[in-house]
């Protein structure tokens, strides 16, 4: 069984904190993902990586960046956290290749204040 | 600019009913449509669609991929409290391998 880890369920920070969202995934897949849900507006991709060291941005990049120095390991970096990035924080992988599902972490809940 | 539209966005059934959850795309080089359910947590993948399958079947559930018409439905018959969940559909297309657009989502409930 694929499993995707999130290094925390729920996240209190305050306005202008660093935040630093983990995730790992076991199945050593290639691509990973970061998204947002929010209500209404469904999964935003925010940035994802093809493999170790590459990343592209997503829809929704601004205020956000990442870093994947392994394979298993991808992280979401909030520079200066905001009020409107409060949210739920999904991250996601996939085996590399034309069709293949992505496999989801539980999610972070992140409340900025 | 990649497009993925769910209806209705909200259902409200009883058990033993049969919906039908709907979704329509706009997609550069369509390779894929996917069903996922989200209960309180992570989104699990239900069924993937492609060119060359177009239609799923697992117990209950069921989809099916018009490429004519740029759209998928997905049914669920004889409907139980479990089913309530947000069901979301996504398409894989466009240049990179991989990503995938996602729609609003489908909030559906089940009552007794």
């Amino acid at each position: 069984d694929v499993k995707v880890t999130q290094s925390s369920r729920y996240l209190v920070k305050r306005t202008g904190e660093k935040v630093f969202l983990e995730c790992v995934q076991d199945m050593d897949h290639e691509n990973m993902f970061w998204y947002r849900q929010d209500p209404g507006l469904g999964l935003r991709l925010i940035y994802f990586s093809y493999d170790v060291k590459m990343k592209e941005k997503g829809d929704i990049p601004e205020g956000y960046s990442v870093s994947r120095e392994k394979k298993e390991r991808f992280s979401l970096i909030l520079e200066s956290a905001s009020t409107n990035q409060t949210s739920m924080y999904l991250c996601a992988s996939r085996q590399g290749g034309r069709v293949n599902e992505q496999y989801f972490g539980p999610g972070t809940r992140l409340t900025v204040t | 600019e990649d497009k993925v539209v769910q209806s209705p966005l909200s259902l409200v059934v009883h058990e033993g009913d049969t919906v039908t959850l709907n979704c329509s795309y706009e997609v550069t080089n369509f390779r894929s449509l996917l069903w996922y359910k989200q209960e309180k947590k992570a989104p699990t993948f239900l069924f993937m669609l492609t060119s060359s399958g177009i239609e799923k079947k697992s117990g209950r559930l069921s989809s099916i991929l018009d490429k004519k018409e740029l759209s998928s439905i997905l049914n669920i018959t004889a409907t139980q409290t479990g089913d309530s969940a947000i069901y979301l559909c996504a398409v894989g297309g466009g240049t990179s391998y991989g990503k995938l657009t996602f729609g609003q989502g489908t909030i559906l409930t089940v009552h007794p």
